[in-house]
């Protein structure tokens, strides 16, 4: 069974002050692992979707890289309105099937004071 | 372009009483996928459709949950009786079909349950 693990659950940063969040899965077959951002109320926003380990993507303040076992999501000189929930997600091979469904971690809340 | 739509955004029911919510899928997205997210937790995976066909219904509680899909476009989510532990966020999400797509998920039904 495929499984996410999300460190830390929260985190409290200062405007400016970089960090990473961790994205630790183990999955049957990685088809996929997907980065997305959660504002309160709504739903899930796509930001990022790596495939294979070595691989990174950036957009604005954000980066994420993928190794074998983890993908970290680093954020430099964040903003307040960079506050959210982080989620990960990965896609396996699903048994074989070409239908894998994503497995989620439980988010880690991220907020960035002025 | 649209994005994936949801209707109700809210709902407050009695436990034991039915509900029902709508999703609009992205145009031509094939895939369809109905999540619920607990408070505090990442979204689980209820139903995947691909068109009209049911291709993981796994952890769909089938003897209160129900889903369908016609003509291949909106689907509806049905659950009778609810329970208490049914208070979550209903998400909906689609995609193009095959693995390693971008999932894009509507804004969530709101359910409480008393």
């Amino acid at each position: 069974e495929d499984q996410v693990t999300q460190s830390p659950e929260a985190l409290r940063l200062q405007e400016g002050e970089s960090s990473s969040l961790n994205c630790s899965y183990t999955v049957s077959g990685l088809r996929g692992l997907f980065w997305y951002r959660q504002d309160p109320g709504k739903g899930p926003e796509f930001l990022f979707t790596l495939y294979s380990a070595g691989e990174e993507k950036e957009k604005e303040r954000l980066k994420a890289t993928l190794t074998k076992k983890e993908s970290f999501l680093h954020i430099t000189a964040p903003k307040p309105e960079d506050s959210a929930t982080y989620l990960c997600a990965v896609q396996g091979n699903a048994g074989g099937t070409s239908y894998g469904k994503l497995t989620f971690g439980q988010g880690t809340i991220l907020t960035v004071h002025p | 372009e649209a994005g994936v739509a949801q209707s109700p955004r809210y709902k407050i029911i009695e436990k034991r009483q039915s509900v029902a919510f709508w999703c609009n899928p992205i145009s031509g997205h094939a895939t369809l996928y109905w999540y619920q997210q607990i408070l505090g937790q990442g979204p689980k995976l209820l139903i995947q459709f691909q068109n009209n066909g049911v291709v993981d219904d796994s952890q769909l509680p089938k003897d209160r949950f129900s889903a369908e899909r016609l003509k291949g476009v909106d689907s509806t989510l049905k659950i009778q009786p609810a329970k208490l532990e049914d208070s979550a966020v209903y998400l909906c999400a689609s995609s193009l079909v095959g693995t390693g797509h971008t999932q894009y998920f509507g804004p969530g039904t709101r359910l409480l349950v008393l």
